[in-house]
């Protein structure tokens, strides 16, 4: 498609269980980043990809999430043992190079942990 | 410690005046700025960028200032329409060049 692409849209979850959220960036996008939004807060960057370099996970926020792209296009998002800290908007943007060019972001998956 | 601030939760403007938009940053280091706009439902959508070589960038009704002294920038927009009525983040590229730190946003509101 033209833009980010971001499944589901909203989740319900029940504390203590595993999610997956997926991101389909812009095709030939070689960068892909999660940021995730909780209320009253900012974007808080979570990971980065570029290419088949290592990602940059400085920005997840414990052992319990995890982030896999796999052949440099689709991205999954994983949060293990959900927390009620864990909801908020989990947005995932790509770009074409730096992030100084300006990230195309998702809609968003909205996470609620019950 | 918030690299970025935004420091005003909330604007609301008349159609056709002036929105000015704050950002504060701690950083020195940081070179690279961003706004950003957002609709409920939907992801933030670019709009404006400076770098630190310039102090302002102008794009139809929308212009950025930036005062490397004081750590600040501005978005300032007009005339004011309604349709500008979002939430405004702003951001710069973290000193890696790898992602972007955001402010926590601005509502900017705008009546008619």
């Amino acid at each position: 498609g033209a833009g980010v692409s971001q499944s589901p849209s909203n989740k319900v979850t029940e504390k203590g269980k595993d999610v997956e959220l997926r991101c389909d960036p812009i095709s030939g996008h070689t960068a892909l980043y999660w940021y995730r939004q909780s209320l009253g807060q900012g974007l808080e960057f979570l990971i980065y990809f570029q290419g088949n370099s290592a990602p940059d996970k400085s920005g997840l926020p414990s052992d319990r999430f995890s982030a896999e792209r796999t052949g440099g296009s689709v991205s999954t998002l994983t949060i293990q043992r959900t927390q009620q800290e864990d909801s908020a908007v989990y947005l995932c943007a790509s770009s074409g190079d730096r992030a100084w060019h300006g990230y195309t972001f998702g809609s968003g998956t909205r996470l609620t942990v019950v | 410690d918030q690299q970025v601030k935004q420091n005003s939760p909330s604007l609301s403007v008349q159609e056709g005046r002036i929105s000015i938009l704050n950002c504060d940053y701690t950083n020195s280091m940081f070179d690279y700025f961003l706004w950003y706009k957002k609709y409920p439902a939907e992801g933030p959508t670019f709009l404006i960028s400076i770098s630190s070589i310039k102090d302002k960038n102008e794009d139809g009704r929308f212009t950025v200032f930036l005062n490397k002294s004081a750590k600040h920038l501005s978005l300032h927009i007009v005339p004011s329409q309604p349709g500008d009525s979002a939430v405004y983040f702003c951001a710069a590229v973290n000193q890696a060049g790898t992602a972007l730190i955001f402010g926590k946003g601005t509502t900017l509101s705008v009546s008619s």
